[in-house]
């Protein structure tokens, strides 16, 4: 299968600065990718899907001014986490698709994010 | 958007016998359906699928068995192992080519006893 590579796994950062995630597919070409949210011992929440070179699509209650995510090449898209709360903490892993592989999507490994 | 609900949360089976788990979708546009297994602390990975003109799909341990008419799905796992033990999800997607969106249900985490 197909290799999603996120960094980093895991960040702690002080609550009001921002935190980058980059989500990248090392040996495909990403023509979609998923961004979820992970709450402990819960379900993977679908947060926004983003197509390369356009705006991403967000999902009903995700604020995009929060969640910056951006899709600039068909290899690399990032989630910029603004002005952290403690209550953004959570585990963000984020998927990736090439239509040649089907509709299979390829997760990456996650990232843990702790606010303080 | 879609809604899809997977039962049972919590699922305990002695080694060797079968584990069933179920989901329901809510959007009748959906034709593809992917079961992910999810082991502590590592990232979800897909096990099986079936597309909404198949009605059933086997692998080896692993079956899933697709009902559009009730607009539910369920996996099946014979003969489990403790390594089956792990947290397993479902999810629903339009699919096709331009199928962007893939929604999760809540998760059961199964836990087989040796």
């Amino acid at each position: 299968g197909a290799v999603v590579s996120q960094h980093p796994s895991w960040v702690i950062c002080k609550s009001g600065t921002s935190v980058k995630i980059e989500c990248r597919s090392l040996d495909f070409q990403a023509t979609t990718m998923f961004w979820y949210r992970q709450f402990p011992k819960q379900s993977l929440m679908l947060m926004a899907t983003s197509n390369e070179g356009s705006k991403a699509t967000y999902e009903q209650g995700v604020e995009k001014d929060k969640f910056l995510i951006n899709h600039a090449s068909l290899t690399l898209s990032t989630l910029t986490v603004t002005s952290a709360h403690p209550e953004d903490s959570s585990f963000y892993i984020c998927s990736a698709r090439d239509l040649k592989w089907g509709t299979e999507a390829f997760f990456g490994q996650g990232t843990r994010l702790t606010v303080v | 958007g879609e809604n899809v609900e997977q039962h049972p949360s919590t699922l305990s089976v002695q080694e060797g016998d079968s584990a069933v788990i179920k989901c329901t979708y809510s959007d009748s546009a959906s034709n593809y359906f992917p079961w992910y297994k999810q082991e502590l602390g590592k990232r979800p990975q897909l096990i099986i699928d079936i597309r909404s003109n198949v009605g059933e799909k086997k692998d080896q341990r692993i079956a899933v068995t697709l009902n559009k008419t009730a607009k539910h799905f369920s996996l099946h796992i014979t003969e489990t192992q403790p390594e089956d033990s792990a947290v397993y999800f479902c999810a629903a997607s339009t699919g096709g080519a331009g199928a962007n969106n893939l929604f999760f249900g809540t998760g059961t985490r199964l836990t087989v006893i040796p």
